[in-house]
């Protein structure tokens, strides 16, 4: 069945690089996604990267994608205090084979940053 | 700037009460997928509609969980009647269902207390 892995815990200083690691099951996956989730608000879309890029970058952050190994990781460069977040990764399989377009979320990892 | 709103942002209520939280989606987006979302289970997907239809309720509880949309614009979730075990925040989201992404967007979601 369909699963995500992620570590539940980060923590880094300011303005140091974050990352934030992966790990997806189905080989099928179109789209990988980031999440993110600041304290008592709903998840607000970072990026996503469709399955057959290795790279996407955006400004401070860059998505890596590892098909091979069915690993994804998220970079925040010059992590900011406002960065501290829990960030979500999620897999779809677009509407194809049977998908309807919902996502697998993985459990969050909590990215704690230190002045 | 178009948004998800869910209502009521906050709810408590005793045990055994009725509660009805709602959903507008984002204009134009025609599918809707509600999470309940708890610090032990993390992201769970409990239903998804998509042009108003159910897709798929599984990871709802059938006995006391009911899920509709009387039009595009708005989509429930109801619960009844409520157990302490139902606490926690329960969100929605919306996105087009195009055939090339599945990006959803999130509402701030309703954080349910039952005593």
């Amino acid at each position: 069945g369909e699963d995500v892995e992620q570590s539940l815990f980060l923590s880094v200083r300011e303005g140091d690089s974050s990352v934030i690691n992966c790990t997806y099951t189905d080989s099928s996956s179109t789209y990988l996604y980031w999440y993110k989730q600041e304290p008592g608000a709903g998840l607000q879309l970072l990026t996503y990267i469709f399955s057959n890029m290795d790279m996407k970058q955006d400004q401070r952050l860059t998505v890596l994608l590892n098909k091979k190994d069915k690993h994804l990781s998220l970079r925040i460069a010059d992590t900011q205090t406002g960065d501290s977040a829990i960030y979500f990764c999620a897999e779809s399989m677009g509407n194809y084979g049977g998908s309807q377009g919902n996502l697998i979320f993985g459990k969050g990892t909590k990215l704690s940053v230190k002045p | 700037d178009a948004r998800v709103t869910q209502t009521p942002r906050h709810k408590v209520t005793e045990m055994g009460q009725e509660v009805t939280m709602r959903c507008q989606p984002i204009l134009g987006h025609n599918t809707v997928f509600w999470y309940r979302q708890t610090m032990m289970q993390g992201l769970e997907l409990l239903a998804y509609f998509r042009n108003r239809a159910p897709l798929d309720d599984s990871g709802m509880p059938k006995d006391r969980f009911s899920a509709e949309m009387p039009d595009a614009t708005l989509a429930t979730l109801k619960i009844q009647p409520s157990e302490p075990r139902d606490s926690a925040v329960y969100f929605c989201a919306s996105g087009l269902g195009d055939r090339n992404t599945d990006t959803q967007y999130f509402g701030p979601g309703t954080r349910l207390t039952v005593l």
